[in-house]
């Protein structure tokens, strides 16, 4: 079955650590997306990415990175420099018609 | 950049038909979606519109005027499980590629 898998579900990271939570397609989309929710908000947008070796930052993109090595992968780490990195994370890739597919989401939390 | 407004909460009744607003302001518009989400859970896909008009599928119809920037979700035949955060998402072409830019949801609680 084609889709979009986040792992892992849940992450603990101590304070200063960074963490790249991972997210994979099956879908053959070329956009794929970040973004992250905190509780009773919608979602922001961090980064995104069209094609393979370029993306862009979105609304929310300081303390983050990403890299789109390969068309199926678009790992996001969240480094020590973001200062509230306690979140709900979605992955998502895109279809014309149907805008975002997502992944189950990361909920991390800092310990 | 991308400016989208929807009303924070609703409230209806079993049976009844909601219309959720939404309103935006973007360049480069390329598409609108509606989303519901559940608690804990990941967004699902409603419905498209990319041109005026209305979208018609089954309990939910989605309608846009792009001269307005404006568009509603509306919701028939309320269920229980209808009660969710429904996520107006905005798509505009960047320098970068196509930029997917969400409001902030309206929470629907549906009533007895």
């Amino acid at each position: 079955d084609g889709g979009i898998t986040q792992s892992p579900k849940y992450l603990f990271r101590k304070e200063g650590q960074n963490v790249t939570l991972s997210c994979e397609q099956n879908l053959n989309h070329d956009a794929m997306y970040w973004y992250r929710q905190d509780p009773g908000q919608g979602l922001r947008l961090i980064y995104y990415s069209q094609i393979v070796n370029d993306f862009q930052k979105g609304d929310i993109a300081e303390g983050y990175s990403v890299s789109r090595e390969k068309k199926e992968s678009f790992p996001l780490t969240v480094t020590s420099a973001q200062k509230n990195p306690t979140a709900f994370y979605l992955c998502a890739s895109s279809n014309p018609q149907r805008g975002a597919f997502f992944g189950q989401g990361t909920r991390l939390t800092v310990v | 950049g991308q400016n989208i407004d929807q009303p924070t909460e609703m409230t209806a009744t079993e049976g009844a038909i909601v219309q959720i607003n939404c309103t935006y302001q973007t360049s480069g518009f390329n598409g609108l979606f509606w989303y519901q989400q559940h608690a804990g859970e990941a967004p699902t896909f409603l419905s498209y519109n990319v041109l005026d008009g209305l979208e018609e599928k089954g309990r939910f119809s989605s309608f846009l005027s792009r001269s307005k920037g404006y568009s509603y979700l509306l919701l028939k035949e309320l269920q229980m499980k209808d009660s969710a955060s429904y996520l107006c998402a905005v798509r505009a072409v960047t320098g970068g590629g196509n930029k997917l830019t969400f409001g902030t949801g309206t929470q629907l609680k549906v009533e007895l």
